[in-house]
């Protein structure tokens, strides 16, 4: 049984569009996160809800919006897509923050054409 | 300021023999941990290995173990035996104190040759 699951794994759209990425968890785990992969391969968190609580808002812009319904999943709406939003999207949760490893989605390719 | 430094964008191993991936980290927080990721081609990221600032021991988990060197503030992964596998981009990361945040270095990419 998959751990972390993103849906969808490849997103092709238009700049001006708004898309959302789900991800769900089915480890029972606490803490939830957005990562953001570029083309670079550099990887960089974006949010991270712990319990649906926002607890981490990286400097990430507002037309990104992460939502939490419960614990075992968060979802990334994004509006009005922009061609520098192309990159590889991860979700990932642990059992809490700290030092609690993080297990990771297969993530999602958005690219923005 | 970097507070993770991967020095190696790319290595190439023979297949068989050991490989030090480098990583340095940079904190003024006492209360640390530090952990190695694999990214394969495929493209998921897999949980490696776990130090903690306050560790005795090095970790080790199976071929993969941690040299944590505190006052040098660095945390190479050696992997033994190296498998073809074993091929792929593996990034350093860190967390401060009790924060969930995990900040990455920039990767290594490893290339194990037949």
């Amino acid at each position: 049984d998959t751990a972390v699951s993103q849906t969808p794994k490849y997103l092709v759209t238009q700049m001006g569009n708004d898309k959302s990425i789900k991800c769900e968890q089915n480890l029972g785990h606490d803490t939830m996160y957005w990562y953001k992969q570029d083309s670079k391969k550099f990887l960089k968190i974006m949010f991270s809800y712990n319990n649906k609580e926002l607890i981490i808002n990286e400097t990430v812009p507002n037309r990104f919006s992460p939502k939490s319904p419960d614990k075992a999943h968060l979802n990334l709406h994004i509006n009005s897509l922009e061609l520098g939003d192309s990159a590889v999207y991860f979700c990932a949760s642990s059992l809490k923050g700290g030092s609690y490893e993080q297990y990771f989605g297969p993530g999602t390719r958005l690219t923005v054409t | 300021a970097q507070k993770i430094t991967q020095t190696q964008p790319g290595m190439f191993v023979q297949e068989k023999e050991a490989v030090t991936l480098d990583c340095t980290y940079d904190t003024s927080d006492p209360s640390y941990g530090l952990f190695w990721y694999k990214q394969p081609s495929s493209g998921e990221m897999i949980f490696l290995i776990y130090q903690g600032s306050y560790d005795q021991q090095n970790a080790t988990e199976g071929r993969y173990s941690l040299n944590f060197q505190k006052a040098r503030k660095s945390a190479n992964l050696v992997i033994s035996a190296s498998q073809l596998g074993d091929s792929a981009m593996y990034f350093c990361a860190m967390r401060e104190g009790s924060a969930s945040k995990i900040i990455f270095g920039s990767g290594t990419r490893l290339s194990i040759r037949p």
